[in-house]
């Protein structure tokens, strides 16, 4: 069955220093790959994207993410971690055809110490 | 540029009431979801629709639960009668779908449901 693991439930960083999520799926031919950022009381909103033209996805707030298919991984970085970072942050992956077969990922929840 | 409206934000009711959450979707996107979000099972998709007709409700929990979209800029969940479990947040999205084109959901803010 196709998955999506984030590896860390719980992630906590330095203001300043930099943040790693992981997030691996199972091997397919080509999904797309999807971060998604939750603040509390919020919905999800989109951080970025990747649908095969470059590996390395730009997003917004100055997150990044790598395509590593010798992986299957999709690891969210970020240099300098601000205090507004802090939020769930959701690995999703679309195994193809319709949006409704999208996978979610159990979230890391992300804490920034001052 | 007006987001996915859901309403209410909050309802808290007692067991056994209808309830009713009520999403308004982004203008010109043509598929909608629905999902429910708790601490145990994490985000679910319950249902979704594409151009106004559902099509895969799989993931609704059981028969108390009803979704409706009577037209592309309003969709209903219809929870009847309530029971305590139904307490999570329930999310809205919509996206705009095409054959070969993959476009991201945008979600509302949810509505948080609290059935006593």
């Amino acid at each position: 069955a196709q998955s999506v693991t984030q590896l860390d439930s719980h992630v906590s960083v330095s203001e300043g220093t930099p943040v790693l999520l992981r997030c691996n799926y199972s091997s397919s031919y080509s999904p797309s790959l999807f971060w998604y950022v939750q603040h509390p009381n919020k919905g999800l909103q989109l951080l970025l994207k990747y649908t095969s033209a470059a590996t390395l996805v730009k997003g917004i707030n100055g997150f990044e993410a790598e395509f590593k298919k010798s992986e299957t991984s999709f690891h969210l970085t970020k240099p300098s971690a601000h205090m507004s970072d802090a939020a769930e942050y959701f690995c999703v992956v679309n195994y193809g055809g319709s949006q409704g077969n999208l996978i979610f990922g159990k979230g890391t929840k992300l804490s920034v110490k001052p | 540029d007006a987001g996915v409206i859901q309403s209410p934000r909050h309802e808290v009711t007692e067991m056994g009431q209808e309830v009713t959450l009520r999403c308004k979707p982004i203008s010109g996107h043509n598929s909608l979801f629905w999902y429910r979000q708790t601490m145990m099972r994490g985000l679910e998709l319950l249902i979704y629709f594409n151009n106004n007709v559902p099509i895969d409700d799989s993931g609704m929990p059981e028969d108390r639960f009803s979704a409706k979209m009577p037209n592309a800029s309003f969709s209903t969940l219809k929870i009847q009668p309530s029971e305590p479990r139904d307490s999570a947040v329930y999310f809205c999205a919509s996206s705009f779908t095409r054959t070969g084109v993959d476009q991201p959901q945008h979600f509302g803010d949810g509505t948080r449901l609290s059935i006593l």
